[in-house]
């Protein structure tokens, strides 16, 4: 079963910040974010385990509550590069084996 | 480079014809993947393999079937194309048994059923 993501699309201009966040209804074992520009394949961003962890890359930040099931993606001080549509993939608990399902995706726009 | 690379970029099939879209890695990856892409839905799993020979049915497997003859070699096939079955595809591979580690994408085949 899918995660949901929200919110399903997001404007910003450049140098804001936005939060994507990613539900799941099932236990899960990791989270995964992507970014996809329009045309391209899905790019890896970051992989975050079970135990609440919390990872950054560059300005480009995630967390991960198990308990809540949730994970959400920060991005600080957007930049034009930022716009694309962003994925998160989720692993079950149960299935550990690497299957990811993945949401219906957040599309990022950056404005000058 | 690591790749995932799909055979077309670009497919279009009469309804009723059978189509094979397949998808080769050079990463040695056990996972492999078909995704299917459509606005508003992000990216649903159609199957997901383990090994060769092994798969998985993901959340949309009808109308579908798959073959992993070879670790780096996974085909996805419409047995009988529909209409409801235009779409972007997409094909993963990542690391078997690691979470730790990302899934490689390939670019994607758009197919088109008329």
């Amino acid at each position: 079963q899918q995660p949901v993501q929200s919110p399903q699309a997001v404007i910003l201009r450049e140098g804001e910040d936005a939060v994507i966040n990613c539900s799941s209804s099932k236990a899960l074992y990791s989270v995964h974010w992507y970014r996809q520009k329009h045309g391209e394949a899905p790019i890896f961003l970051m992989i975050l385990l079970k135990g609440g962890e919390q990872k950054g890359h560059d300005k480009i930040s995630a967390s991960f509550n198990e308990k809540k099931q949730q994970s959400s993606l920060y991005l600080t001080a957007s930049q034009l590069s930022y716009s694309g549509t962003y994925f998160c993939g989720t692993e079950p608990y149960y299935n550990q084996g690497g299957k990811l399902i993945f949401g219906q995706g957040t599309e990022l726009s950056v404005k000058p | 480079d690591v790749k995932v690379t799909q055979s077309s970029r670009y497919l279009v099939k009469r309804t009723g014809e059978k189509v094979f879209l397949e998808c080769v890695q050079d990463m040695d990856h056990e996972n492999m993947f078909w995704y299917r892409q459509d606005p508003g839905l992000g990216l649903r799993l159609i199957y997901f393999s383990y090994d060769v020979k092994m798969k998985e049915k993901g959340d949309i497997p009808e109308g579908y079937s798959v073959s992993r003859e070879k670790k780096e070699r996974f085909s996805l096939i419409l047995e009988s194309a529909s209409t409801n079955q235009t779409s972007m595809y997409l094909c993963a591979s990542s690391l078997m048994g690691q979470s730790n580690t990302e899934a490689f994408f390939g670019q994607g085949t758009r197919l088109t059923v008329v």
